[in-house]
């Protein structure tokens, strides 16, 4: 089945720290790749996402992602996280079904983020 | 742009109770989304509208949830008859044309069934 899945479920990593979280796909085609956040009490919120082109992919709150084909993941990184990274992370695929487009989430990565 | 809003906030209902849901998505937005997330889980496709037209829903959405975009505005999702399982946090998001583009996500609605 076409899914996306993340492998970790929690994370824990000391303010300044470098973080990446990891992704990987299950696609046939060229998938369209995603990462949003989800703060406590918050909407989901777009990161950054890839279409095509650069593989390396900047977004907002100095994060990036990298898309590697060979591997089918799509990594989000940051080389210093703040208290305030402490979140919900789901990386999420665009799965086109008949024309009809939907985005797939996968189960997330909790965030927790230590002094 | 306002965002888009969902109402209410939180319910908490009855088992076997009727309960419905709105959303609003941004204005110029022709699509909108519902989707489920229970604790511990990502976002779950329910179903998506472009305009007025229900377009697709998924096979998790049994036949006591319906959902209606009437003049392609506003939505609202309905279930008859909840049930505990029922219990998670309903999601609306709405797209300007396309599902590749960014979704804007309301807050959710929190549906506790007893």
């Amino acid at each position: 089945a076409q899914s996306v899945t993340q492998p970790d479920i929690h994370i824990t990593v000391s303010e300044g720290a470098s973080l990446e979280l990891r992704c990987n796909y299950s696609y046939g085609a060229t998938p369209y790749l995603f990462w949003y956040v989800q703060s406590p009490g918050q909407g989901l919120q777009l990161l950054l996402k890839y279409f095509s082109g650069d593989t390396l992919v900047q977004g907002i709150k100095g994060f990036e992602a990298e898309f590697k084909r060979s591997q089918s993941s799509f990594n989000l990184r940051k080389p210093s996280v703040h208290w305030s990274d402490a979140a919900e992370y789901f990386c999420a695929v665009v799965i086109s079904n008949f024309g009809n487009e939907k985005l797939t989430f996968g189960t997330g990565t909790r965030l927790t983020i230590i002094p | 742009d306002t965002g888009v809003s969902q109402n209410p906030r939180h319910k908490i209902t009855k088992r076997g109770q009727n309960v419905t849901f709105r959303c609003d998505p941004i204005s110029e937005h022709n699509r909108l989304y519902w989707y489920r997330q229970t604790l511990g889980q990502g976002p779950e496709f329910l179903t998506y509208f472009q305009n007025e037209a229900q377009l697709e829903k998924s096979r998790l959405l049994s036949d006591r949830f319906s959902a209606e975009r009437p003049k392609g505005s506003f939505s609202t999702l309905e279930i008859q008859r909840t049930e505990q399982g029922d219990s998670a946090m309903y999601l609306c998001a709405s797209s300007f044309r396309t599902g590749r583009e960014k979704l804007f996500f309301g807050s959710g609605t929190q549906l506790s069934v007893l």
